[in-house]
């Protein structure tokens, strides 16, 4: 069973440069199939898609964070990690590391499927 | 990017109530839709998969439908535990997105 736990700071300053990690344990994290995933949720709002980095260190990101945003893996440490420069008040949130999993149904096909997450960490951004 | 429209909101529902939560995308995604359930304080958990398909070990009162566009989940005989914020999410194109949530609350 992978579990996943997110590390860093809990308060940004503004304009300052957020690091976060997320540990994987129970698995390796270049095991074929997995795109390893950062997941925000603002205060009181819905979930947004921050972008991923797959097994093979390939990354993609969320259009609307692209410019700022840094997605790296760490495979001696089992961790991935994120980067989100020029932090403002808008980008408080909790955000999650996600294990998003390539998978296969017989009756269906093939899916993908958020199927582990990290517990979330807290980050605001205040002076 | 691809809009998900869930609605209602919010509901006010008691235990043994079947619930429905629809969802509706900007354009058509193939049945790629994931329902999540969220309790308060905790990590979502993926429910349903390829918009009808459940999940190992969710219990059979959750099923999911739908096509094209429209997307719903039913909770049928509606149980303590099932009290929680629900949201879809598409797989067709990036960036995957999420509905703005649903909360079933006891009435």
């Amino acid at each position: 069973q992978v579990q996943l736990q997110e590390s860093g700071p809990g308060l940004v300053k503004p304009s300052q440069t957020l690091s976060l990690a997320c540990t994987v344990s129970g698995g390796s994290i270049t095991s074929g199939g997995n795109y390893w995933t950062w997941i925000r949720q603002r205060p009181g709002k819905g979930l947004e898609w921050i972008g991923y980095i797959s097994y093979t260190g390939n990354t993609y990101s969320n259009p609307s964070l692209e410019s700022r945003l840094t997605i790296s893996l760490d495979t001696s440490r089992n961790q991935f990690s994120l980067r989100l420069s020029s932090m403002t008040a808008a980008d408080t949130a909790i955000y999650y590391c996600v294990r998003e999993s390539k998978n296969y149904d017989d009756s269906w096909g093939s899916f993908r499927l958020f199927d582990s997450w990290g517990p979330g960490t807290l980050v605001a951004v205040s002076s | 990017d691809i809009q998900m429209t869930q609605s209602p909101s919010s509901l006010s529902a008691s235990v043994g109530d079947r619930v429905t939560i629809s969802c509706r995308a900007s354009e058509g995604i193939s049945k790629n839709v994931v329902w999540f359930q969220q309790k308060t304080g905790k990590a979502p958990k993926a429910l349903i998969y390829a918009a009808a398909r459940l999940r190992s070990g969710v219990p059979s009162r959750f099923s999911g439908s739908g096509s094209g566009t429209d997307y719903t989940l039913t909770i049928n005989s509606l149980q303590p535990e099932d009290f929680a914020t629900y949201y879809c999410q598409q797989y067709t194109n990036y960036p995957w997105t999420f509905g703005q949530g649903t909360k079933v609350e006891n009435k």
